[in-house]
């Protein structure tokens, strides 16, 4: 099950605005990944870091690696009607070969977009 | 690009009865996962396998969930007998090894009834 606290759970905003969400852990990790699920589809991957610090975008997008690696941030700005979904992060700590790959990840974050 | 493919996308079946999921990963990731999406527990790691051998099957609910991955492009999940309870959207993903190591990729999932 989850072990990331994802916050907000849910978010309504009106087209055109910023949103802003993270995810926050009590563990150090090495990868932080941002996925999107539309209604009866898998998760989509949107931005992946695996650096501390990191700072990546993808159009619209951006999302960081936090400095302490136990967080991350995803940043849509300027949003549109298509944004509405779900967002989750993921996190992976990688200690030997067996944990390699165990991603945790978070509750998700409802994004509903108003026109 | 082919993703990850998952069959069925949609099943419906009585309590007792036997079910089996397919999944075929993306060609050349070296490891499959499979995931189950429920709202009340959100994504969960149910198995993950490495160049075909389960790593760790930890999160498997019981005995009655069976997995196996008996080549490179093939794994199933199999639920026999089924319970309303094992009613959910099951994933499989798959990822690999490389300079973008940790990049998960979800199928589009199957959703489960079991009636």
């Amino acid at each position: 099950g989850q072990q990331l606290n994802q916050s907000p759970q849910s978010m309504f905003i009106q087209e055109g605005e910023d949103v802003s969400m993270n995810c926050t852990s009590s563990s150090i990790f090495n990868t932080w990944l941002w996925y999107k699920q539309d209604p009866g589809e898998g998760p989509v991957l949107l931005i992946a870091l695996y650096k501390a610090g990191e700072l990546t975008s993808n159009g619209r997008l951006t999302a960081q690696f936090g400095i302490t690696r136990k967080d991350s941030f995803l940043n849509i700005s300027a949003s549109i009607p298509s944004d509405v979904g779900i967002y989750f992060c993921a996190g992976q700590r990688f200690m030997t070969t067996d944990s390699w790959g165990k991603f945790q990840f978070g509750a998700g974050t409802q994004v509903v977009v108003t026109p | 690009d082919a993703g990850v493919i998952q069959s069925p996308r949609h099943e419906v079946t009585e309590m007792g009865q036997e079910v089996t999921l397919r999944c075929k990963p993306i060609s050349g990731h070296d490891y499959l996962f499979w995931y189950r999406q429920t709202m009340m527990r959100g994504l969960e790691l149910l198995i993950y396998f490495n160049n075909n051998v389960p790593i760790d099957d930890s999160g498997m609910p019981e005995d009655r969930f069976s997995a196996k991955m008996p080549n490179a492009s093939f794994s199933t999940l199999k639920i026999q007998p089924s319970e309303p309870r094992d009613s959910a959207v099951y994933f499989c993903a798959s990822s690999s090894t490389g300079p973008n190591t940790g990049e998960l990729f979800f199928g589009e999932g199957s959703r489960l009834t079991v009636l």
